[in-house]
């Protein structure tokens, strides 16, 4: 598939747990977004990566939130001592760093936090 | 963080009519883009605008870059239930880096 696939698609876990959520972003796009979406909101920004670095992690709600590139392709969300507020979708797109900026979206991971 | 602000917040109509929705914002913008989010999935790209006055088409898609750069409308020409959904303006601004104001969402219902 061509586009962004974003792994799992459901996660339950309970309240403290740590959780780690991917994203596989469309080759190609140097840019990739995460993005945390509460039910009858818009996308809510967290960070942005260009290439391996993050660009912008002024999104990241506190330090329990954490993401990572490593290799300037899947993207790792990170996430410590989970609380029920956590409990969003949390959606990753990615786009080219230069040009348009037409972001394209995965189907996102629903996370609970019980 | 700032929000664009995007009227309205939920239609409801007949299947066949016109639907026209729209964003605004405070700032001047030079990118808008119009997603359409399926319950259960990401919002898709439906249209991108990057001139002011720009009028662009994607089948019974039309959205317009307003000539003043604070503001764009979407409208959908003789409606189908598959319309059904919820349709996000986002726009950037050359201060933001990559990063897109959004607005809250127009939800849409379609009868049949």
């Amino acid at each position: 598939g061509a586009g962004v696939s974003q792994t799992p698609s459901n996660k339950v876990t309970e309240k403290g747990k740590y959780v780690e959520l991917r994203c596989d972003p469309i080759s190609g796009h140097t840019a990739l977004y995460w993005y945390r979406q509460s039910l009858g909101q818009g996308p809510e920004f967290l960070i942005y990566f260009q290439g391996t670095g993050a660009a912008d992690d002024s999104g990241l709600p506190n330090d329990r939130f954490f993401a990572v590139r490593p290799e300037g392709s899947v993207s790792t969300l990170k996430i410590q001592r989970t609380e029920r507020g956590d409990s969003a979708v949390y959606l990753c797109a990615s786009s080219f760093d230069r040009g348009t900026h037409e972001q394209f979206f995965g189907p996102g991971t629903r996370l609970t936090v019980l | 963080g700032q929000q664009l602000n995007q009227s309205p917040q939920s239609m409801f109509i007949q299947e066949g009519e016109d639907v026209s929705m729209n964003c605004t914002s405070s700032s001047i913008f030079n990118t808008w883009l119009w997603y359409k989010q399926d319950p259960g999935e990401g919002p898709v790209l439906l249209i991108a605008l990057y001139k002011a006055g720009e009028l662009t088409s994607n089948g019974r898609l039309t959205a317009q870059f307003g000539i003043t750069r604070k503001d764009s409308f979407l409208n959908i020409s003789a409606s189908i239930p598959s319309d059904v959904g919820i349709y996000f303006c986002a726009g950037h601004n050359a201060g933001n880096n990559r990063k897109l104001i959004w607005g809250l969402g127009t939800s849409l219902a379609v009868n049949p």
